[in-house]
């Protein structure tokens, strides 16, 4: 069946240096491609999200970036800081499906002082 | 402004027992979701509804119920629970369909220990 795989499940880093998390999805007819950070004790919440028809979107520090054809996606955090330090959800979906939003396993980031 | 409430955030269960995890939302969503989420996993969806009084399925169904009498209200019962069912669950809500790019705005949690 459909899945999304997330890598690194643990990420550490440098305040002030960059985070990448890398997703792979196998349902080649998903479009749309979510991700949320979760902090401890909250619901994830959505923080930036892209769809099949661009390749990249940018929103201040945070950016994604997807290959259509490699079927893989990645978030960028630049310029870390320590309240970046959460639990970070990749995802993927039909345009059309309501219910088939595939979710990623997960990359807890820390960030150094 | 209180978003998608959950009710409770603790419980403890033993093996057998039932018990309803309580869901409302003030944003009028039509969209309504239960997730899962396991130790070291992503969120497994195991029921939603696309309105009141019209629900679905989802990946891991088996073991819950749920009823959408309002558009405010989406309760997920648990019948017999099972030690598999030892999890963290999250009400989500959305405006349109997640996959169509509505965000869900998710609840806080509902951590659910069963013995």
């Amino acid at each position: 069946g459909e899945n999304v795989e997330q890598h690194p499940s643990t990420l550490s880093v440098q305040e002030g240096d960059s985070a990448v998390i890398k997703c792979t999805y196998s349902d080649s007819a998903s479009n749309y491609f979510p991700w949320y950070k979760q902090e401890l004790g909250k619901g994830p919440q959505l923080i930036i999200d892209i769809r099949s028809n661009v390749g990249e979107k940018k929103d201040q520090r945070i950016a994604v970036t997807l290959n259509k054809t490699a079927k893989h996606f990645s978030l960028h955090i630049t310029e870390t800081q320590p309240e970046d330090s959460a639990v970070y959800f990749c995802a993927a979906s039909r345009y059309s499906s309501a219910s088939k939003i595939i979710f990623g396993s997960g990359t807890r980031l820390s960030i150094r002082p | 402004n209180a978003g998608v409430t959950q009710t409770p955030k603790f419980r403890i269960l033993k093996i057998g027992q039932s018990m309803t995890l309580q869901c409302t939302q003030d944003m009028n969503h039509n969209y309504m979701y239960w997730y899962r989420q396991d130790p070291g996993m992503g969120l497994k969806l195991i029921y939603y509804s696309v309105g009141a009084g019209i629900t679905d399925k989802g990946e891991v169904p088996n073991g819950y119920n749920v009823s959408r009498s309002t558009t405010e209200d989406f309760p997920l019962r648990l019948e017999l629970a099972a030690p598999s069912q030892t999890s963290v669950y999250f009400c989500a809500s959305s405006p349109i369909r997640t996959g169509t790019g509505g965000e869900a705005f998710f609840g806080q949690g509902t951590r659910l220990t069963v013995v």
